[in-house]
């Protein structure tokens, strides 16, 4: 059965320092998103991307954040400068016709 | 404003008990609700969703009812195992241009043998 993939798993970084999150999403989908779970919240909407472009982001998504899909399988998400308060889960999901977004694993980020 | 949200934090039930999950939800624009499980350490997984032009669908052991009356949404399991353990999320699909899901703040299941 396809499913969304994501690395790393898991990602230590310094205050400051870029990181990127990979993702595979599900090969014939065309909707892409990510989302967050700080630990012990709910998940939250992070940004939409579509037809190779932004469709939505939300308040989190400020300028520090991006999202690249660079080849025709990976979908990233950037930032660029870390901050505490961005250690979370971070979960990618994918769409396809079909209303269901599948989400992949999910990369734990501890920013220190 | 807009919000999904879930009635009890913990439920605790007896192996082989249904048990029943509840959410609100406040759009009543909204028009598809999701139930997701998630397990410790892992993403959410799909278990079964419900358009607003139904009040009940099921599954294989699960059902999932809409009131959109009160704008209520259940998830009933029934002959709760050991691994049903986990978060239950009810997320809501907002529709438009991006399908974003706006997800209530979840319920934990712990499942007593």
């Amino acid at each position: 059965e396809p499913e969304v993939t994501q690395t790393p798993s898991h990602q230590v970084t310094q205050m400051g320092q870029e990181v990127i999150l990979r993702c595979v999403p599900i090969s014939n989908h065309l909707y892409f998103y990510w989302y967050r779970q700080i630990l012990g919240q709910k998940v939250e909407f992070l940004v939409s991307f579509y037809n190779n472009e932004i469709s939505e982001k939300s308040e989190i998504f400020d300028d520090q954040f991006s999202v690249e899909r660079p080849d025709g399988s990976n979908f990233t998400l950037k930032i660029r400068s870390t901050k505490l308060e961005d250690s979370a889960m971070y979960f990618c999901a994918s769409k396809g016709n079909q209303e269901t977004q599948y989400f992949g694993p999910g990369t734990r980020l501890l920013v220190l | 404003g807009e919000s999904v949200g879930l009635h009890l934090p913990t439920l605790s039930v007896q192996e082989g008990d249904n048990s029943i999950i509840n959410c609100a939800y406040s759009n009543s624009a909204s028009d598809y609700f999701i139930w997701y499980k998630q397990e410790s350490g892992k993403g959410p997984q799909f278990i079964i969703d419900i358009r607003s032009n139904m009040d009940k669908r099921q599954g294989q052991r699960v059902t999932v009812l809409l009131n959109k009356t009160v704008k209520h949404l259940s998830l009933q399991i029934a002959a709760t195992q050991p691994g049903d353990s986990a978060v239950y999320f009810c997320a809501e699909e907002m529709r438009g241009a991006t399908n974003k899901l706006i997800f209530g703040t979840g319920t934990l299941l712990a499942v007593q043998p």
